[in-house]
């Protein structure tokens, strides 16, 4: 089985601080994503990337960067941390392609507050 | 852009069939994807379907109409253990890879 494992499961951090968000896939997939969801707007894409040190933004990538050094593992970065970046965090990774031979496998999540 | 539209809840009993629909607007399409998640959990992959027509897999199934840019996702027998959210989902246009969510479905199930 694929295994994405996010370095923490919650985090508390405080306005201004420099996060970062750890993700390692164990499943030597080419593409990786990073999605914040939020109630009632579901899941929403920040960046992803499809190989190393390639990098693509999503829908909401202001505030955030990411970086990908190495294929299995794909970080988050909050620049300068804001309350309203309060939320779960999901990182998924998945095969290069499309459709059914590529499905997204997700973490467990990182549920970050930011006070 | 793209656009996804599902209920945001849907309540049933146990042992009844339920259908959550999906209507999308995408400059591309390259299938309509859904993922169910738990309270708590990861999202986790249902089907897929790239053409129109039904997907069937054990209680599961789902469905897709281009034409229509529209899908459902149908769940029969319905257990306790299927309450949860359900995501319908299209690849973004521009990437090729990402895939884009609704706003989620929450479903409860009472007996």
């Amino acid at each position: 089985d694929v295994k994405v494992t996010q370095s923490s499961r919650y985090l508390v951090k405080r306005t201004g601080e420099k996060v970062f968000l750890e993700c390692v896939q164990d499943m030597d997939h080419e593409n990786m994503f990073w999605y914040r969801q939020d109630p009632g707007l579901g899941l929403r894409l920040i960046y992803f990337s499809y190989d190393v040190k390639m990098k693509e933004k999503g829908d909401i990538p202001e505030g955030y960067s990411v970086s990908r050094e190495k294929k299995e593992r794909f970080s988050l970065i909050l620049e300068s941390a804001s309350t309203n970046q309060t939320s779960m965090y999901l990182c998924a990774s998945s095969e290069s392609g499309t459709g059914a031979k590529s499905p997204l496998h997700f973490g467990n999540g990182t549920r970050l507050t930011v006070t | 852009g793209q656009s996804l539209e599902q209920p945001s809840e849907v309540t049933a009993v146990e042992g009844a069939i339920v259908q959550i629909n999906c209507t999308y607007q995408t400059s591309g399409f390259y299938g309509l994807s859904w993922y169910q998640q738990h309270d708590g959990g990861a999202p986790t992959f249902l089907s897929y379907n790239a053409l129109d027509g039904l997907e069937e897999t054990g209680r599961f199934s789902s469905f897709l109409s281009r034409s229509d840019s529209y899908g459902y996702l149908l769940l029969q027998e319905l257990q306790m253990k299927d309450s949860a959210s359900y995501f319908c989902a299209v690849r973004d246009n521009q990437a090729g890879t990402a895939l884009i969510f609704g706003k989620g479905t929450t479903l409860s199930v009472s007996s």
